[in-house]
């Protein structure tokens, strides 16, 4: 089974700074895709970003990208130019390639994010 | 495009009743997924339907239940309800192939007294 380990349950960052969340995950599988959510005050899971494990580049969106180092199995989020609406709990989310584990993700614990003014 | 929707949003019931919760995917979506979010657990998967058919359950007590209809949308029960049933309910669809991205609903929050 695949698990999701995120090793930092609080980090924080002045607003406009550069922050970086951790994520490792462990698997026997060459093929996945990894995705970081973003879970506001609200409660609403917001997708951030996705990476498919066989690319080697790594995915950006805007200010968030990724550094996905697939022989290390480490998938971290770095946000640049931090907001105040950027505040959040992350989960860094697994999903299997294989056809017979469907759409399951397994998640990580999170890591609660606060931006300082 | 509709988002995904679940009713109700808030629910307080009594330890031994039932309780069904319901999720309408984004349309075109025929993947619904529900994942169980706590505190001390985490998110955890509960099961996936995909057109009309379980295709996927994590690991909890045959008391948790589901079922998908033709239009995709989606219910969950929960039977004999115990109070480490507490949480927020998150439903969440996708499209069946790449890539893959699972939208969720704003969730039902639980509460088992």
């Amino acid at each position: 089974a695949q698990t999701v380990t995120q090793s930092q349950p609080e980090m924080s960052v002045q607003e406009a700074e550069t922050v970086t969340l951790s994520c490792t995950y462990d698997t026997s599988e060459s093929d996945y895709y990894l995705f970081w959510y973003k879970q506001p005050p609200s409660r609403q899971m917001i997708l951030v970003i996705r990476q498919e494990a066989y690319k080697q580049q790594n995915a950006t969106e805007n200010r968030f990208s990724v550094n996905f180092q697939k022989a290390a199995k480490s998938f971290s989020l770095k946000i640049s130019d931090s907001q105040l609406g950027d505040a959040a709990m992350y989960f860094c989310a697994y999903r299997s390639a294989e056809e017979t584990s469907g759409s399951r993700l397994t998640f990580g614990e999170g890591t609660q994010l606060t931006v300082n003014p | 495009k509709a988002g995904v929707t679940q009713t109700p949003r808030y629910l307080i019931k009594t330890r031994g009743q039932q309780v069904t919760l319901s999720c309408s995917p984004i349309s075109g979506h025929r993947s619904v997924s529900w994942y169980q979010q706590t505190p001390g657990q985490g998110l955890q998967f509960l099961f996936e339907y995909f057109s009309e058919t379980q295709r996927n359950k994590g690991n909890f007590p045959g008391r948790f239940s589901g079922r998908q209809f033709s239009n995709s949308r989606s219910e969950m029960n929960v039977s004999t309800l115990e109070l480490g049933d507490s949480a927020l309910y998150l439903c969440a669809s996708s499209f069946s192939g790449p890539p893959y991205e699972q939208y969720f609903g704003p969730g039902t929050r639980l509460t088992v007294t």
